[in-house]
């Protein structure tokens, strides 16, 4: 397809459980993004890929969040011991290079809830 | 840090009449964009209009248009003859230069009443 696609669309899952996402970016898009919207909030950035550079982890909110990245194209959210609190929608976005802001493509997100 | 603050939670319009959306920042750079993204209920973030902060001439794109007062770090939203499929929840960002990442405002649920 031509835009970023994510999935499962949506997830439901038990605390304490681990989850994973699945995002794959425009292909040829070096750079891709994951942010976190909680309900009725703006955007939330948790981590940055840049090619084959060390990826900027600064918006991850505990180590109970991790992300991986293969070369320039699939990359997986991981969370770990869900809490409730992790309930949200994970959104991803590529952009051609993640150059001068260049203006980022979204995905329809996945839709996470912890009971 | 830089912040977004969107002061208004919602706005309604009617079809075919304007409507502006406001946006502050604050930053102490000099290198920086503005954004303003739109996201209808099917969650997807699409892009309106996009500025960059050294430009004095204000972005625009067909019907959306933007008044952006740098002294003031304000970054408003103007839509022009609005439509139904207008409505939504509307995003400020602000990404620095030389930075990736995007700082979001709260958002803005637009609506449109016909």
């Amino acid at each position: 397809g031509a835009g970023v696609s994510q999935s499962p669309s949506n997830k439901v899952t038990e605390k304490g459980k681990d989850v994973e996402l699945r995002c794959d970016p425009i292909s040829g898009h070096t750079a891709l993004y994951w942010y976190r919207q909680r309900l009725g909030q703006g955007l939330e950035f948790l981590i940055y890929f840049q090619g084959n550079s060390a990826p900027d982890k600064s918006g991850l909110p505990s180590d109970r969040f991790s992300a991986e990245r293969t070369g320039e194209s699939v990359s997986t959210l991981t969370i770990q011991r869900t809490q409730q609190e992790d309930s949200a929608v994970y959104l991803c976005a590529s952009s051609p290079t993640g150059y001068r802001n260049q203006p980022q493509h979204f995905g329809d997100g996945t839709r996470l809830s912890i009971l | 840090a830089q912040t977004v603050t969107q002061s208004q939670p919602e706005m309604s319009v009617q079809e075919a009449e304007t409507v502006t959306l406001s946006c502050t920042y604050d930053t102490s750079e000099s290198d920086y964009y503005l954004f303003w993204y739109k996201q209808p209920p099917s969650r997807q973030m699409i892009l309106v209009i996009r500025q960059e902060a050294y430009k004095q001439q204000n972005a625009t794109e067909n019907r959306f248009s933007v008044n952006f007062q740098k002294a003031a770090k304000s970054f408003s939203l103007k839509i022009s003859d609005s439509q139904l499929g207008d409505a939504a929840m509307y995003f400020c960002a602000y990404g620095r230069g030389g930075s990736e990442k995007l700082v979001f405002g709260k958002g803005t649920k637009l609506t449109v009443n016909p």
